[in-house]
């Protein structure tokens, strides 16, 4: 699977938008994007994934590059309650484990 | 159920001893995953179950760990001649299928005395 890489931490003030980059230049045509957070003592949750189109959801929004080589998470209105480490993983289509690096530790602050 | 269940949430056990952990996958999920995380460290894979396809091992740190799943749900992580160095969170998910998100459950913290 290719390998990611993200800032190690962000600050963001309350109620701007969050947007969190990923790098991940040796994509394969077949993987897939995935984004995952982790709050403080909890097990990480699953926000969203895509493989070329921009996804949204009601968590958030994913845009990823025409050429797939990054990709950027966007938190539209961010609340203290999104301060947590932002995993972004990329994963082949057919499944299997997702390996999860350092992430970026997203500070929201009032 | 509405969620990945693990138990014990905590478990304290003495250097040496074997200890297994449980986790109750959400209902018709066929994929199973487990995780362990140190303090102030990222999450390492262990073991993936999918169906009945032999499973992905590549994650087990020693032949002191190993993990069964029984009928496709409940699997069992089980650490023999616990050390030190095994103290973490470990974690379990599941999926619907392979192309699904994660769900993951709380977690046990095992603490190695």
């Amino acid at each position: 699977d290719a390998k990611t890489t993200q800032p190690t931490s962000m600050d963001c003030a309350e109620g701007r938008a969050a947007n969190l980059p990923c790098n991940h230049s040796t994509i394969s045509g077949n993987e897939y994007v995935y984004w995952y957070r982790q709050i403080h003592s909890q097990g990480p949750q699953y926000i969203i994934h895509g493989l070329k189109n921009n996804e949204t959801n009601e968590m958030a929004s994913l845009i990823i590059t025409e050429d797939r080589k990054s990709s950027t998470l966007i938190l539209p209105h961010a609340t203290l309650r999104d301060t947590a480490v932002y995993y972004c993983i990329v994963r082949v289509a057919e499944g299997g484990k997702l390996i999860f690096g350092q992430g970026t530790e997203l500070s929201v602050k009032p | 159920g509405a969620g990945v269940s693990q138990s014990p949430s905590n478990k304290v056990t003495e250097k040496g001893k074997d200890v297994e952990l449980r986790c109750d996958p959400i209902s018709g999920h066929t994929a199973l995953y487990w995780y362990r995380q140190s303090l102030g460290q990222g999450l390492e894979f262990l073991i993936y179950f999918q169906g009945n396809s032999a499973p992905d091992k590549s994650g087990l740190p020693s032949d002191r760990f190993s993990a069964e799943r029984t009928g496709g749900s409940v699997s069992t992580l089980t650490i023999q001649r616990t050390q030190q160095e095994d103290s973490a969170v470990y974690l379990c998910a599941s999926s619907k299928d392979r192309d699904y998100g994660y769900t993951f459950g709380s977690g046990t913290r095992l603490t190695v005395v």
